[in-house]
């Protein structure tokens, strides 16, 4: 199975600052399928990003992603308060999908 | 209201079963793939499962394969998982997830709030 490693493991920054989250696959992702989900403590997963760039519905534009092959990037552009979560990235190019071990942005 | 509502966990013995459900409401459930997503206590997401829309192809995660069967009834708007034979490595609160597709081997767009099951002795 395809192998997602997330870094850094806690990213502490302030309101304000932009925040770079990396996902990197053990192996190519097929058609760049990779999806960012933000879950909040005691809450459901969301989902930000699919294919890799294209945000949900409902997404702020301050959340972009990026990406191709085995290296992926999420980016909040400004972070606000409410951004303040754990961080997942999926790739459902090869079956099953994974999800990697998610990326903790704290407030510094 | 766009919603998917899990049932059925609980506190199990190891070797014992469990079936949850999910209720899926405000969207026509037979035009996704829908999964199973577990996520054990502190840890992170883990796919377990997954149906197509019209519940001919499946797909299990290794470590739940033989142990756990996926189901779905579209004229219920329902999804089903059966647990066989748990574990204490399966205690997990157990998503349902609702693909953006028809199969269920895409990205979720759409989530429960998880129903949670204990295996303990």
């Amino acid at each position: 199975e395809v192998v997602l490693t997330q870094s850094p493991g806690t990213l502490s920054l302030s309101p304000g600052e932009r925040a770079t989250l990396s996902c990197r696959a053990s192996q190519s992702v097929n058609s760049n399928y990779v999806a960012w989900y933000q879950q909040k403590p005691g809450q459901t997963p969301r989902l930000l990003i699919y294919v890799a760039s294209s945000r949900a519905t409902g997404i702020p534009d301050r959340f972009s992603g990026s990406g191709s092959g085995t290296d992926f990037t999420l980016t909040i552009s400004r972070l606000e308060p409410e951004d303040f979560a754990v961080y997942y990235c999926q790739q459902y190019g090869t079956s099953p999908g994974t999800f990697g071990q998610g990326t903790t942005v704290e407030i510094k | 209201e766009v919603q998917l509502v899990e049932s059925g966990g609980g506190v199990v013995r190891p070797g014992g079963s469990l079936r949850l459900s999910c209720a899926g409401s405000g969207f026509t459930f037979n035009d996704h793939g829908m999964s199973w997503v577990r996520q054990a206590p502190g840890k992170g997401l883990e796919w377990v499962s997954g149906i197509n829309w019209n519940g001919i192809s499946t797909g299990y995660a290794d470590s739940v394969k033989g142990r756990f069967t996926i189901s779905r009834d579209n004229a219920k708007n329902s999804l089903y998982l059966q647990m066989n034979n748990l574990r204490a490595e399966d205690t997990a609160l157990y998503y349902c997830a609702r693909s953006g597709y028809y199969s269920y081997f895409w990205h979720f767009d759409l989530w429960g709030r998880g129903t949670l099951v204990t295996v303990s002795s």
